[in-house]
């Protein structure tokens, strides 16, 4: 079965802290691809990242890192020195192949940052 | 400035109602899907389609249907609503093939009273 599991369902952090955001995915498919979004309060979700199956180099941008790990079958997130404007909820996805494109939503993990 | 329109923010619709939500895309993208998001179930997918007049099913279809007349537009239609059809509603689109992610609607709260 095609599955992504984000376990934690709420974070709350400090200002300026570290947080990862863990991600677990199960597919038999050797090709797909897994995202993660964000949704912030006003609704919209927005792209964040897209990696291939065949790509497990880590990834930062700026503030953001990502975490492939094909052993583990996860694609974790980290946001580094976290600022109030990180608060949304996250979601993770995977897409695999001859499926048109759909994607597989975690249950999205709710971060919150306070000042 | 590429976007997927929802025609309604937020929506109050009566038990028995037929609903429609609207939501148009200016990407010329082929696939197009609505889920819909509920807290702790994240996002489940109810109607995809690929093609202008072409619709699937997705995981949670009862007590919905779709239309796609033309390929910028992509309706989901509530026969007859239910309170357990109170949530919110996403719109998205994709260019198609697996690698492509989708862009999103900003979401339609409906609420069934």
């Amino acid at each position: 079965a095609q599955k992504v599991t984000q376990a934690q369902t709420e974070i709350s952090v400090v200002e300026k802290e570290d947080v990862t955001l863990d991600c677990v995915y199960e597919t038999r498919d050797t090709t797909y691809y897994l995202f993660w979004y964000k949704q912030p309060p006003s609704g919209e979700l927005v792209f964040l990242i897209r990696r291939n199956s065949f790509d497990e180099q880590n990834e930062i941008s700026g503030r953001y890192s990502w975490n492939f790990q094909k052993s583990t079958s996860s694609f974790n997130f980290t946001i580094t020195a976290s600022q109030v404007v990180d608060s949304a909820v996250y979601f993770c996805a995977l897409s695999y192949y001859n499926q048109g494109g759909k994607l597989i939503f975690g249950q999205g993990t709710e971060l919150s940052v306070k000042p | 400035d590429v976007k997927v329109t929802q025609s309604s923010r937020y929506l109050v619709k009566r038990t028995g109602e037929k609903v429609f939500l609207e939501c148009v895309q200016d990407m010329d993208h082929e696939n197009m899907f609505w889920y819909r998001q509920d807290p702790g179930l994240g996002l489940r997918l109810i109607y995809f389609s690929y093609d202008v007049k072409m619709k699937e099913k997705g995981d949670i279809p009862e007590g919905y249907s779709v239309s796609r007349e033309k390929k910028e537009r992509f309706s989901l239609i509530l026969e007859s609503a239910s309170t357990n059809q109170t949530s919110m509603y996403l719109c998205a689109s994709s260019l198609g093939g697996e690698g492509y992610g989708y862009t999103f609607g900003s979401g339609t709260r409906l609420t069934v009273v």
